[in-house]
């Protein structure tokens, strides 16, 4: 079973932060997944990627194979980017193609 | 598309009681997936079905929990009887493809068992 392991638990900011939120997984993946969820809110596939790196708007997201990691960046960060972010592995081969699992998510909170 | 569409948003049930959470997948999508969420456990796969067949249960629970997809467009999660550990946020997701596809994720029901 893939372990996915996410860090920092709870992030705060303060309003044009760039903020790091940091993603480790334990065997090979097909692809990582960061989902959003607001408070309340259902969940949205931010990015999905298998190498390299992926812009869009203030959100960047990078993944090292080799490593075993993955990065979301948020640049100039802003209050209403206040969710739950969640990392989630693809995992590679076997039956179970298109199963996630899931980080425990990393929670933040920008302060205006 | 109107994305993933689950029902109820919310229920509130007696302990003991049955509850029905349904689901309509994204039109074409061939897999769809059932999560739940808690404080303590985070976001956990139950049940997961490819062309309305289920693929691996070994995430659901107990025999309480029970799920089917009739046809492409429809799923239900059955808990019966329901108990007060079964309150959680209950997702669907679907999906196209068998690797590296985006998960389209339903709004949530927000189950509570009293």
């Amino acid at each position: 079973k893939n372990e996915v392991e996410q860090s920092p638990q709870n992030l705060t900011a303060q309003e044009g932060e760039f903020i790091t939120i940091n993603c480790s997984y334990s065997v090979g993946i097909s692809a990582l997944h960061w989902l959003q969820q607001h408070p309340g809110g259902g969940i949205v596939s931010l990015f999905m990627l298998s190498s390299g790196k992926k812009k869009h708007g203030r959100l960047i997201a990078t993944i090292n194979i080799q490593e075993k990691h993955s990065s979301l960046h948020i640049t100039a960060s802003h209050p209403r980017d206040s969710a739950v972010y969640i990392c989630a592995a693809n995992n590679a081969g076997g039956t179970s193609y298109g199963k996630l699992t899931f980080g425990q998510g990393t929670i933040l909170t920008v302060h205006p | 598309d109107a994305g993933v569409i689950q029902s109820p948003r919310h229920e509130v049930t007696e302990m003991g009681q049955e509850v029905t959470l349904r689901c309509k997948p994204i039109s074409g999508h061939d897999y769809l997936f059932w999560y739940r969420q808690t404080m303590m456990r985070g976001l956990e796969l139950l049940i997961y079905f490819n062309n309305n067949v289920p693929i691996d249960d070994s995430g659901m629970p107990e025999d309480r929990f029970s799920a089917k997809m009739p046809n492409a467009s429809f799923s239900t999660l059955k808990i019966q009887p329901s108990e007060p550990r079964d309150s959680a946020v209950y997702f669907c997701a679907s999906s196209f493809g068998e690797t590296n596809t985006e998960a389209f994720f339903g709004q949530g029901t927000r189950l509570t068992v009293v």
